[in-house]
């Protein structure tokens, strides 16, 4: 059973710093890994898609890293603002459907 | 439309009435999916569709819940006999899906908060 862990679970930062999320899952045999955020009382918003056959994808100042093999997944913010401030999830396809399994979630705060 | 479209967003319910949920994908999107999301960040899959067809179904629970999707119609989810374990907020999603796992991100809906008193 895919098992999906992000660290960490929550985060403090001040504007302006580079910061690196983390997600790990417990079976390589994964379609693809996508990245959310949620802000609170809303839905989830797609932030990238990394097919299983990629290394990484890249959205302005997102950059998403995937190495498949070790189960490891990471998200790069560069130059945190404010309006970052939310809860980011990943999650990904195992196995011959199209279902997520999502992680536990790392809520991240953007100070001014 | 271009964003899932879920309705209502809050949903109040005694214990042992019926419940339905609806959702309007992505137009052009042929793939449906609903999530129920218990606690802060633990989401489970419930179902998926292939425009009106089931694909998988794994994640329902065998009784009291059921879905459709019908041609020229919102996406449905409907609980029967409404437990308080059932109070959740239930996401919609949308994709297009080409190939075996999905090569297209699925695309949510701002979900429906269901209370059950």
């Amino acid at each position: 059973k895919q098992e999906v862990t992000q660290i960490p679970a929550a985060l403090s930062v001040p504007e302006g710093e580079n910061l690196v999320l983390n997600c790990s899952f417990t079976d390589s045999a994964i379609y693809n890994l996508q990245w959310f955020r949620q802000d609170p009382g809303k839905g989830l918003t797609s932030l990238l898609l990394i097919q299983s056959s990629q290394r990484e994808q890249t959205s302005g100042r997102l950059n998403a890293s995937l190495d498949k093999s070790s189960g490891r997944s990471t998200l790069y913010i560069a130059a945190s603002q404010p309006g970052d401030s939310a809860t980011y999830l990943c999650a990904v396809i195992t196995g011959g459907g199209n279902k997520l399994t999502f992680g536990t979630g790392t809520q991240l705060k953007v100070e001014l | 439309g271009e964003e899932v479209a879920q309705t209502p967003k809050h949903l109040v319910r005694g214990e042992g009435q019926k419940a339905k949920l609806y959702c309007a994908p992505i137009k052009g999107h042929s793939y449906v999916f609903w999530y129920q999301q218990v606690l802060k960040n633990e989401f489970k899959f419930l179902i998926s569709f292939q425009n009106e067809n089931v694909f998988d179904e794994t994640g329902m629970p065998k009784e009291r819940f059921s879905a459709k999707c019908l041609p020229n119609s919102p996406c449905s989810l409907e609980i029967q006999a409404t437990k308080l374990e059932d109070s959740a907020v239930y996401f919609c999603a949308s994709s297009q899906y080409y190939g075996t796992g999905g090569n297209q991100p699925q695309h949510f809906g701002d979900g429906t908060r269901l209370s059950i008193l």
